[in-house]
């Protein structure tokens, strides 16, 4: 089956600090991957659509210039928090799909604490 | 815009209890996922329906696809504390994804 990759598990950062986060496919070709924020007991937050080779598309409300998106490859998609803040503190996941149709595979999730 | 509406957002019952979780949309969708979520871990994919009135069996979960394709419902049949997580339903569309808000299931022994 499908598997998505995430790293890292955890992360502890001090404010100012900017952060990066990994997502691979591992036994299929992405060239979509999605990234998400989840606050505690909500449901799932589209941030950005990681697209292979060209922009991110970015969700109403997400700000580019502090969460960089780069999907250099069709396996690899990384989310960088840039300049973080405590109120970036969250977990953080990542998808991808090998047919877009049937179901999408999951990160485990970084949770991120800025402090 | 797209809304998924999913009920009940809490539930906890009692071991062996029967419970049924709904997901409502006055939108078309092609497929309709559920997941399960353990706290800290990305969610897993339990079953996906793409045909309306389509019916999944998964052991002690039943999953239901409107015949319309705008809703889906998930029954759980003498649930056990090992069914205890949050459970999404999301419809799917032009390659994107419409979460409703999650079940939070407490199973009780």
């Amino acid at each position: 089956g499908a598997v998505v990759s995430q790293h890292p598990s955890r992360v502890i950062c001090k404010s100012g600090t900017s952060v990066k986060i990994e997502c691979r496919s591992l036994d299929f070709q992405a060239t979509t991957m999605f990234w998400y924020r989840q606050f505690p007991k909500q449901s799932l937050m589209l941030m950005a659509t990681s697209n292979e080779g060209s922009k991110a598309t970015y969700e109403q409300g997400v700000e580019k210039d502090k969460f960089l998106i780069n999907h250099a490859s069709l396996t690899l998609s990384t989310l960088t928090v840039t300049s973080a803040h405590p109120e970036d503190s969250s977990f953080y996941i990542c998808s991808a799909t090998p047919d877009g149709f049937y179901g999408y595979t999951f990160g485990s999730g970084t949770r991120l604490t800025v402090v | 815009t797209q809304l998924l509406e999913q009920s009940p957002q809490f539930l906890s019952i009692q071991e062996g209890e029967n419970l049924t979780v709904y997901c409502n949309s006055s939108s078309v969708f092609s497929s309709l996922q559920w997941y399960r979520q353990e706290p800290g871990e990305g969610p897993v994919l339990l079953v996906t329906v793409v045909t309306g009135g389509e019916v999944k069996k998964l052991k002690r979960l039943t999953f239901q696809f409107g015949d319309a394709r705008k809703d889906s419902s998930l029954h759980i049949t003498a649930a056990q504390p090992g069914d205890t997580g949050l459970y999404l339903c999301a419809g799917g569309s032009n390659y994107q994804l419409i979460w409703g808000a999650g079940t939070k299931l407490i199973i009780k022994p």
